[in-house]
């Protein structure tokens, strides 16, 4: 099975600190992605990435940047945390099309997230 | 913008009792439905996906039904169970311009009453 790894589970943070969450998948995937979660508002998508040292901005990348400088790792740092970041963070991962059709699921896997507290 | 409007926000069901989540989306391009399954300190999973070509998925206990032309799909749990206590997630794949991403639901939490 696909296994997407977030390295913290719980972090507490101060205001005006940079942070990152790490996220490491072993299975080959292209794609990766970084999603927050509040309760009422669902998933949003912050960043993602298709390929190595590619980046896209998703819905909300204000306040956030992201590093993929190996295939299998894609970083998500918040320059300058503030209270309004406090979040459940996600990573997933998902395999491009073209590999997709050798069978393979065409979803996504999940980390187990990262609960970001700033205070 | 909200792509995809996921009702109802929670849901209470006794057990042996179908559980119905219903989603609606604007985007005509969308070209795969899935939907994830998330128990509490967990990531979300995925459940079972369809395909915009097929009107109905079905999966043991689980059944996705897709209308096209409503631009409207919903997913049925039947003989609902106390372990399919959970959040629900419809989510709809946006793969214009060569890039993929889902868009999703803002969650249905699911609670099965023994």
């Amino acid at each position: 099975d696909v296994k997407v790894t977030q390295s913290s589970r719980y972090l507490v943070k101060r205001t005006g600190e940079k942070v990152f969450l790490e996220c490491v998948q072993d299975m080959d995937h292209e794609n990766m992605f970084w999603y927050r979660q509040d309760p009422g508002l669902g998933l949003r998508l912050i960043y993602f990435s298709y390929d190595v040292k590619m980046k896209e901005k998703g819905d909300i990348p204000e306040g956030y940047s992201v590093s993929r400088e190996k295939k299998e790792r894609f970083s998500l740092i918040l320059e300058s945390a503030s209270t309004n970041q406090t979040s459940m963070y996600l990573c997933a991962s998902s395999l491009v099309p073209y590999r997709r059709e050798w069978g393979r699921s065409s979803g996504y896997t999940f980390g187990s997230g990262t609960r970001l507290t700033v205070v | 913008q909200q792509q995809v409007k996921q009702s109802p926000q929670s849901l209470i069901v006794q057990k042996g009792g179908i559980s119905i989540i219903n989603c609606a989306y604007e985007n005509t391009a969308f070209d795969y439905f899935p939907w994830y399954q998330q128990f509490p300190g967990k990531g979300p999973a995925l459940l079972i996906a369809i395909r915009p070509d097929v009107s109905e998925k079905k999966e043991g206990r689980f059944t996705i039904s897709f209308n096209k032309s409503a631009k409207q799909f919903s997913l049925h749990i039947m003989d609902s169970q106390p372990g399919d206590s959970a959040t629900y997630f419809c989510a709809a794949r946006d793969s214009q311009g060569g890039s993929e991403k889902l868009v999703f639901g803002k969650g249905t939490k699911l609670t099965v009453n023994p």
